[in-house]
Protein backbone atom coordinates (compact mmCIF):
# COMPACT_ATOMS: atom_id res chain seq x y z
CA UNK A 1 0.00 0.00 0.00
CA UNK A 2 1.33 3.87 -0.86
CA UNK A 3 2.08 5.70 2.01
CA UNK A 4 0.52 8.77 0.39
CA UNK A 5 -2.86 8.11 -1.41
CA UNK A 6 -4.53 10.93 -3.32
CA UNK A 7 -8.14 11.23 -4.97
CA UNK A 8 -9.39 12.02 -7.76
CA UNK A 9 -6.54 10.69 -9.72
CA UNK A 10 -7.99 12.66 -12.09
CA UNK A 11 -10.73 16.08 -12.04
CA UNK A 12 -12.60 17.57 -15.08
CA UNK A 13 -14.20 20.70 -13.89
CA UNK A 14 -16.41 23.66 -16.08
CA UNK A 15 -14.36 26.91 -14.78
CA UNK A 16 -16.20 28.42 -11.55
CA UNK A 17 -16.01 25.29 -10.08
CA UNK A 18 -15.26 24.94 -6.29
CA UNK A 19 -12.33 21.57 -6.49
CA UNK A 20 -11.59 19.11 -3.99
CA UNK A 21 -8.45 17.32 -4.07
CA UNK A 22 -7.88 14.91 -1.17
CA UNK A 23 -4.73 13.15 0.36
CA UNK A 24 -4.42 10.81 2.89
CA UNK A 25 -1.11 9.10 4.47
CA UNK A 26 -0.08 6.65 6.45
CA UNK A 27 3.54 7.64 8.28
CA UNK A 28 3.92 10.33 11.07
CA UNK A 29 4.50 13.58 9.08
CA UNK A 30 5.94 17.37 10.55
CA UNK A 31 4.48 19.46 7.63
CA UNK A 32 2.75 18.78 4.75
CA UNK A 33 3.49 20.04 0.92
CA UNK A 34 0.66 20.95 -1.70
CA UNK A 35 3.01 21.14 -4.73
CA UNK A 36 1.71 22.18 -8.60
CA UNK A 37 3.23 20.60 -11.72
CA UNK A 38 2.31 22.21 -14.98
CA UNK A 39 3.29 20.36 -18.07
CA UNK A 40 6.48 21.47 -18.71
CA UNK A 41 7.60 19.58 -15.50
CA UNK A 42 8.43 22.46 -12.72
CA UNK A 43 6.96 22.56 -8.95
CA UNK A 44 5.83 24.39 -7.33
CA UNK A 45 5.00 25.11 -3.70
CA UNK A 46 1.99 26.12 -2.80
CA UNK A 47 1.51 25.44 0.47
CA UNK A 48 3.46 23.68 3.36
CA UNK A 49 1.28 23.06 6.58
CA UNK A 50 1.33 21.25 9.76
CA UNK A 51 -1.95 21.99 10.98
CA UNK A 52 -5.22 23.65 10.33
CA UNK A 53 -5.86 25.66 7.42
CA UNK A 54 -3.64 28.31 5.21
CA UNK A 55 -5.38 30.38 2.34
CA UNK A 56 -3.90 31.62 -0.60
CA UNK A 57 -5.91 33.76 -2.79
CA UNK A 58 -8.83 31.16 -4.55
CA UNK A 59 -6.76 28.10 -2.96
CA UNK A 60 -7.25 26.68 0.74
CA UNK A 61 -5.54 23.54 2.46
CA UNK A 62 -6.00 22.00 5.50
CA UNK A 63 -4.49 19.01 7.39
CA UNK A 64 -6.15 16.88 10.42
CA UNK A 65 -2.89 15.52 11.81
CA UNK A 66 -4.82 12.90 14.12
CA UNK A 67 -6.81 11.37 11.08
CA UNK A 68 -3.63 11.77 8.72
CA UNK A 69 -5.97 13.62 5.68
CA UNK A 70 -5.20 16.89 4.35
CA UNK A 71 -7.67 18.62 1.46
CA UNK A 72 -6.91 21.47 -1.14
CA UNK A 73 -9.48 23.55 -2.35
CA UNK A 74 -9.95 25.86 -5.22
CA UNK A 75 -12.33 27.75 -5.40
CA UNK A 76 -13.62 29.64 -8.67
CA UNK A 77 -11.84 26.90 -10.55
CA UNK A 78 -9.87 28.94 -13.97
CA UNK A 79 -8.33 26.86 -16.62
CA UNK A 80 -5.05 28.52 -15.24
CA UNK A 81 -5.48 25.84 -12.58
CA UNK A 82 -5.36 23.09 -14.85
CA UNK A 83 -2.19 21.07 -13.50
CA UNK A 84 -1.33 18.19 -11.27
CA UNK A 85 -1.17 18.82 -7.96
CA UNK A 86 0.40 16.67 -5.51
CA UNK A 87 0.17 16.04 -1.82
CA UNK A 88 3.84 15.74 -0.22
CA UNK A 89 4.25 14.89 3.36
CA UNK A 90 7.43 15.64 5.53
CA UNK A 91 7.63 12.12 7.03
CA UNK A 92 9.45 12.13 10.55
CA UNK A 93 9.92 8.62 11.21
CA UNK A 94 13.52 9.43 10.48
CA UNK A 95 13.72 11.72 12.72
CA UNK A 96 14.68 14.47 9.97
CA UNK A 97 13.05 16.58 6.91
CA UNK A 98 14.20 16.65 3.40
CA UNK A 99 12.92 12.95 2.46
CA UNK A 100 9.43 14.23 1.01
CA UNK A 101 7.18 11.47 -0.06
CA UNK A 102 4.99 12.32 -2.71
CA UNK A 103 1.69 11.42 -3.78
CA UNK A 104 0.99 10.05 -7.38
CA UNK A 105 -1.20 13.64 -8.33
CA UNK A 106 -4.38 14.78 -9.10
CA UNK A 107 -4.54 15.75 -12.87
CA UNK A 108 -6.84 18.66 -12.98
CA UNK A 109 -8.49 20.14 -15.91
CA UNK A 110 -10.64 23.12 -16.04
CA UNK A 111 -12.85 23.67 -19.14
CA UNK A 112 -13.58 27.33 -20.14
CA UNK B 1 17.18 36.65 -6.39
CA UNK B 2 17.70 33.38 -8.28
CA UNK B 3 15.54 30.58 -7.46
CA UNK B 4 16.78 27.13 -8.01
CA UNK B 5 18.48 26.38 -11.23
CA UNK B 6 19.36 22.74 -13.07
CA UNK B 7 20.89 22.02 -15.83
CA UNK B 8 20.81 20.84 -18.25
CA UNK B 9 17.06 20.84 -19.60
CA UNK B 10 16.83 18.13 -21.88
CA UNK B 11 19.21 15.05 -22.10
CA UNK B 12 19.26 12.13 -24.53
CA UNK B 13 21.86 9.58 -23.83
CA UNK B 14 21.90 5.77 -24.35
CA UNK B 15 22.22 2.54 -22.10
CA UNK B 16 25.26 2.24 -20.68
CA UNK B 17 26.24 5.61 -20.62
CA UNK B 18 27.01 7.91 -17.94
CA UNK B 19 25.92 11.22 -17.17
CA UNK B 20 25.58 14.16 -14.94
CA UNK B 21 23.21 16.79 -14.00
CA UNK B 22 23.67 19.45 -12.10
CA UNK B 23 21.70 22.02 -9.54
CA UNK B 24 21.95 25.63 -7.91
CA UNK B 25 20.20 25.75 -4.86
CA UNK B 26 18.08 29.13 -4.58
CA UNK B 27 20.10 31.48 -2.54
CA UNK B 28 20.52 31.35 0.98
CA UNK B 29 19.86 27.76 0.55
CA UNK B 30 22.44 24.91 1.91
CA UNK B 31 20.53 21.71 1.76
CA UNK B 32 19.80 19.94 -1.97
CA UNK B 33 17.67 16.84 -2.15
CA UNK B 34 17.43 15.03 -5.69
CA UNK B 35 14.09 13.34 -7.23
CA UNK B 36 13.36 11.04 -9.99
CA UNK B 37 9.97 11.42 -11.75
CA UNK B 38 9.18 9.28 -13.88
CA UNK B 39 6.24 9.47 -16.43
CA UNK B 40 2.93 9.40 -15.11
CA UNK B 41 4.32 9.25 -11.19
CA UNK B 42 5.04 10.80 -8.03
CA UNK B 43 8.77 12.24 -7.31
CA UNK B 44 10.86 9.55 -5.62
CA UNK B 45 13.29 10.85 -3.45
CA UNK B 46 16.95 9.79 -3.91
CA UNK B 47 19.25 11.57 -1.81
CA UNK B 48 19.65 14.71 0.07
CA UNK B 49 23.04 16.47 0.42
CA UNK B 50 24.35 18.99 3.12
CA UNK B 51 27.65 19.83 4.06
CA UNK B 52 28.77 18.19 1.29
CA UNK B 53 27.95 15.50 2.41
CA UNK B 54 25.19 12.46 1.73
CA UNK B 55 22.23 12.71 4.64
CA UNK B 56 20.06 10.62 3.74
CA UNK B 57 19.27 8.29 0.70
CA UNK B 58 16.41 6.48 -0.77
CA UNK B 59 16.12 3.07 -2.46
CA UNK B 60 18.47 3.86 -5.33
CA UNK B 61 21.09 1.49 -6.86
CA UNK B 62 24.80 2.85 -6.31
CA UNK B 63 24.60 3.48 -9.87
CA UNK B 64 23.36 7.09 -8.23
CA UNK B 65 25.69 9.17 -6.70
CA UNK B 66 26.21 12.52 -6.05
CA UNK B 67 28.01 15.35 -5.09
CA UNK B 68 27.85 19.02 -3.37
CA UNK B 69 30.05 21.95 -3.41
CA UNK B 70 31.53 24.20 -1.07
CA UNK B 71 28.90 26.51 -2.78
CA UNK B 72 26.08 23.99 -2.02
CA UNK B 73 25.41 23.37 -5.88
CA UNK B 74 25.39 20.19 -6.15
CA UNK B 75 25.61 16.96 -9.03
CA UNK B 76 23.96 14.10 -9.21
CA UNK B 77 25.52 11.18 -11.50
CA UNK B 78 24.21 7.99 -12.93
CA UNK B 79 26.53 5.55 -14.28
CA UNK B 80 25.64 2.57 -16.53
CA UNK B 81 22.38 3.98 -17.59
CA UNK B 82 19.33 1.83 -18.16
CA UNK B 83 16.09 2.46 -20.14
CA UNK B 84 14.07 2.49 -16.86
CA UNK B 85 16.23 5.65 -15.77
CA UNK B 86 14.11 7.92 -18.29
CA UNK B 87 12.91 10.03 -16.01
CA UNK B 88 12.33 14.06 -15.04
CA UNK B 89 15.20 14.73 -12.44
CA UNK B 90 14.03 17.09 -9.54
CA UNK B 91 16.25 19.12 -7.30
CA UNK B 92 15.33 20.94 -4.25
CA UNK B 93 16.72 23.46 -2.14
CA UNK B 94 15.95 24.18 1.74
CA UNK B 95 17.69 25.18 4.69
CA UNK B 96 18.27 21.72 6.88
CA UNK B 97 16.20 21.83 10.07
CA UNK B 98 14.12 24.69 9.29
CA UNK B 99 10.81 23.21 9.91
CA UNK B 100 8.90 26.83 9.13
CA UNK B 101 10.82 26.30 5.65
CA UNK B 102 9.32 25.22 2.30
CA UNK B 103 11.11 23.16 -0.17
CA UNK B 104 12.01 25.05 -3.73
CA UNK B 105 11.89 23.16 -6.61
CA UNK B 106 13.49 23.69 -10.00
CA UNK B 107 12.48 23.12 -13.35
CA UNK B 108 13.86 19.87 -13.79
CA UNK B 109 16.09 17.73 -16.24
CA UNK B 110 14.18 15.20 -18.19
CA UNK B 111 16.81 12.37 -19.78
CA UNK B 112 15.65 9.80 -21.99
CA UNK B 113 17.76 6.93 -22.44
CA UNK B 114 17.59 4.91 -25.32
Amino acid sequence: KNEVEQSPQNLTAQEGEFITINCSYSVGISALHWLQQHPGGGIVSLFMLSSGKKKHGRLIATINIQEKHSSLHITASHPRDSAVYICAPHPNYGGSQGNLIFGKGTKLSVKP
Amino acid sequence: DAGVTQSPTHLIKTRGQQVTLRCSPKSGHDTVSWYQQALGQGPQFIFQYYEEEERQRGNFPDRFSGHQFPNYSSELNVNALLLGDSALYLCASSLLGRTSETQYFGPGTRLLVL
